[in-house]
């Protein structure tokens, strides 16, 4: 069995500032992770995943994620906030990859203040 | 190439009533899903299929079927729609070739279903 949690549903922050959404999961066997961000009323779009290998992945708009098996964690950063990143953002984890069930936290709503 | 294609984008049912939800991609996959995203529950995968013919349970199947008879088309049907069944659905695809660790799973932009 595996899930996810993502603590709290919204965290706003001032433009220029650090963006961390925090992800935690529990896994059987050693996970895939992945980060959506969904825009408003658009699908998912994949930020960035870690299969296996590096654990500080990066993805696309500045972000990046670290892999940490010992606190099974895999939380989102950003160093600099832009208005644009506002959105919903999705942490999902799958025991064998994108091409199988994926199962998502709850979401977190980003709000970026001027 | 147009991805995961959804329609209708927007459906107001009334309770009874039957529907099908649409969902066809065009980039040869294997894979393809159904989730239901409903306020502060995240996404929940409803059924899923592996190929033509092949369909099995998700988390939350119940009051849908499935089937897919072609690799690009994979629809959802509502055989008697309940107010539960208010949400938006979201179909995703990804392929099941080549090392797990190159897939992506891509999803379609979403149909927003009322039931009244």
């Amino acid at each position: 069995a595996q899930s996810v949690t993502q603590l709290g549903s919204h965290v706003s922050v001032s433009e220029g500032a650090l963006v961390l959404l925090r992800c935690n999961y529990s896994s059987s066997v050693p996970p895939y992770l992945f980060w959506y961000v969904q825009y408003p009323n658009q699908g998912l779009q994949l930020l960035l995943k870690y299969t296996t290998g590096a654990t500080l992945v990066k993805g696309i708009n500045g972000f990046e994620a670290e892999f940490k098996k010992s606190e099974t964690s895999f939380h989102l950063t950003k160093p600099s906030a832009h208005m644009s990143d506002a959105a919903e953002y999705f942490c999902a984890v799958s025991p064998t990859g994108a091409n199988s069930k994926l199962t998502f936290g709850k979401g977190i709503t980003l709000s970026v203040r001027p | 190439n147009a991805g995961v294609t959804q329609t209708p984008k927007f459906q107001v049912l009334k309770t009874g009533q039957s529907m099908t939800l649409q969902c066809a991609q065009d980039m040869n996959h294997e894979y393809m899903s159904w989730y239901r995203q409903d306020p502060g529950m995240g996404l929940r995968l409803i059924h899923y299929s592996v190929g033509a013919g092949i369909t099995d349970q998700g988390e939350v199947p119940n009051g849908y079927n499935v089937s897919r008879s072609t690799t690009e088309d994979f629809p959802l049907r509502l055989l008697s729609a309940a107010p539960s069944q208010t949400s938006v659905y979201f179909c995703a695809s990804s392929s099941t070739l080549g090392r797990a660790q190159n897939t992506e799973a891509f999803f379609g932009q979403g149909t927003r279903l009322t039931v009244v």
